[in-house]
């Protein structure tokens, strides 16, 4: 069975320019989450849906996040406008609602230049 | 606020040797914990879980024990292996939905 897919898995831009992060997580998989990897501060959690619906956004960072599940298969983290601050590894992970683990995709590396 | 953080940030054990790896978590209502191993250019992986009402739970070369008196949760690998070098987090579920906290990991390495 295919994982969590996550791409791009590297991405280098600009700051101010806009980033799209995507992810399709693990069929029949009813739970999605968002992290954000840095040396500094570890694995954060951004976001969290629950049948595509969003449940915690408590940890997107600022406006400049958005986050979108149009449907049970698709993901998207976007960051407008992206600043160097924001560079990280970004990983999409999913889960059955009532089991807890989290299965992890590879990441996607973002650097902000 | 509340956060999970490890006591060590590196661990260096030889190969062969027994390895542990400690929590602390400060949210009593926690429930639910699960220990992850991430490798290096990967995303973490499950290793382990306990819930609030166990003390103990082995697996295979791991076993993870729970004090919910101190807060304090410990990994331990048996017979380390080159293979076990990675970074190990401990990440906690605060019953409040399906979302889990992560602490800052260790670093473990296995010297040959």
């Amino acid at each position: 069975d295919a994982g969590v897919i996550q791409s791009p898995r590297h991405e280098v831009t600009e700051m101010g320019q806009e980033v799209t992060l995507r992810c399709k997580p693990i069929s029949g998989h009813n739970s999605l989450f968002w992290y954000r990897q840095t040396m500094m501060r570890g694995l954060e959690l951004l976001i969290y849906f629950n049948n595509n619906v969003p449940i915690d956004d408590s940890g997107m960072p600022e406006d400049r996040f958005s986050a979108k599940m149009p449907n049970a298969s698709f993901s998207t983290l976007k960051i407008q406008p992206s600043e160097p601050r924001d560079s990280a590894v970004y990983f999409c992970a999913s889960s059955r609602t009532n089991t807890g683990e989290l299965f992890f995709g590879e990441g996607s590396r973002l650097t902000v230049l | 606020g509340e956060s999970v953080g490890l006591h060590l940030p590196t661990l260096s054990v030889q190969e062969g040797d027994n390895s542990i790896i400690n929590c602390a978590y400060s949210n009593s209502a926690s429930d639910y914990f699960i220990w992850y191993k991430q490798e290096s250019g990967k995303g973490p992986q499950f290793i382990i879980d306990i819930r609030s009402n166990m003390d103990k739970r082995q697996g295979q070369r791991v076993t993870v024990l729970l004090n919910k008196t101190v807060k304090h949760l410990s990994l331990q690998i048996a017979a380390t292996q080159p293979g076990d070098s990675a970074v190990y987090f401990c990440a906690e579920n605060k019953n409040t939905g399906n979302q889990f906290y992560f602490g800052t990991g260790t670093s473990l390495t296995v010297i040959p």
